[in-house]
């Protein structure tokens, strides 16, 4: 199975700047099918981008996505309040579809 | 506006059989493509992927709980069931069910609210 791991486990931020959250996977990801979920405590996780860069309905522009192979980025250009949660990548071009283990933003 | 919803036990016993109702509404089953997938996720822990049955009937599971784990549909009455036999402490988890639209592309965008099901004698 593809495992996924994301850095950092925790970024600190305060709003208005710049995130960088990264996905590695153990092998190559066929077709980037990459997703990236937004959860908020208490809260379903929310689709945000879908096939690596391909913004879900409804996401704001702020929230991109980037990569190719294994190695894949979401970046969120100027941090929002709402946007401090736990971020989750998930590959689905290998069976069994498989989670990151999640990257905190916190606010600084 | 599609819409998901969790139901069953909040405590079941060890050794025990897990059943949880997802009950759908603004989609059809029967659409070519449509998929219905389950996701847990342990208190303070990650996603992990369960299992998604397909418009066809086809499925798939993860090898963590293949030998333990159902999945059925019943298309008439938009719901999707998930059975989990031979329950321990480790399913502890929040249980959610989600909607793919594509085969080809199993990403889930929308998404039940979840309910915590908790496994202890």
């Amino acid at each position: 199975e593809i495992v996924l791991t994301q850095s950092p486990g925790t970024l600190s931020l305060s709003p208005g700047e710049r995130a960088t959250l990264s996905c590695r996977a153990s092998q190559t990801v066929t077709v980037n099918y990459v997703a990236w979920y937004q959860q908020k405590s208490g809260q379903a996780p929310r689709l945000l981008i879908h096939g690596a860069s391909s913004r879900a309905t409804g996401i704001s522009d702020r929230f991109s996505g980037s990569g190719s192979g294994t190695d894949f980025t979401l970046t969120i250009s100027r941090l929002e309040p709402e946007d401090f949660a736990v971020y989750y990548c998930q590959q689905y071009g290998d069976s069994p579809i498989t989670f990151g283990q999640g990257t905190r933003l916190e606010i600084k | 506006q599609i819409t998901l919803k969790e139901s069953g036990p909040t405590l079941v016993k060890p050794t025990q059989t897990l059943t949880l109702t997802c009950t759908f509404s603004g989609f059809s089953l029967s659409e070519s493509g449509v998929g219905v997938g389950w996701v847990r996720q342990p208190p303070g822990k990650a996603l992990e992927w369960l299992g998604l049955i397909y418009w066809n009937d086809d499925k798939r599971h993860s090898p963590s709980v293949h030998t333990r784990l159902t999945i059925t549909k019943d298309s008439s009455k938009n719901q999707v069931v998930l059975t989990l036999t031979n329950v321990d402490p480790a399913d502890t988890a929040t249980y959610y069910c989600a909607h793919s639209g594509d085969w080809f592309s199993n990403h889930f965008d929308y998404w039940g609210p979840g309910t915590l099901v908790t496994v202890s004698s």
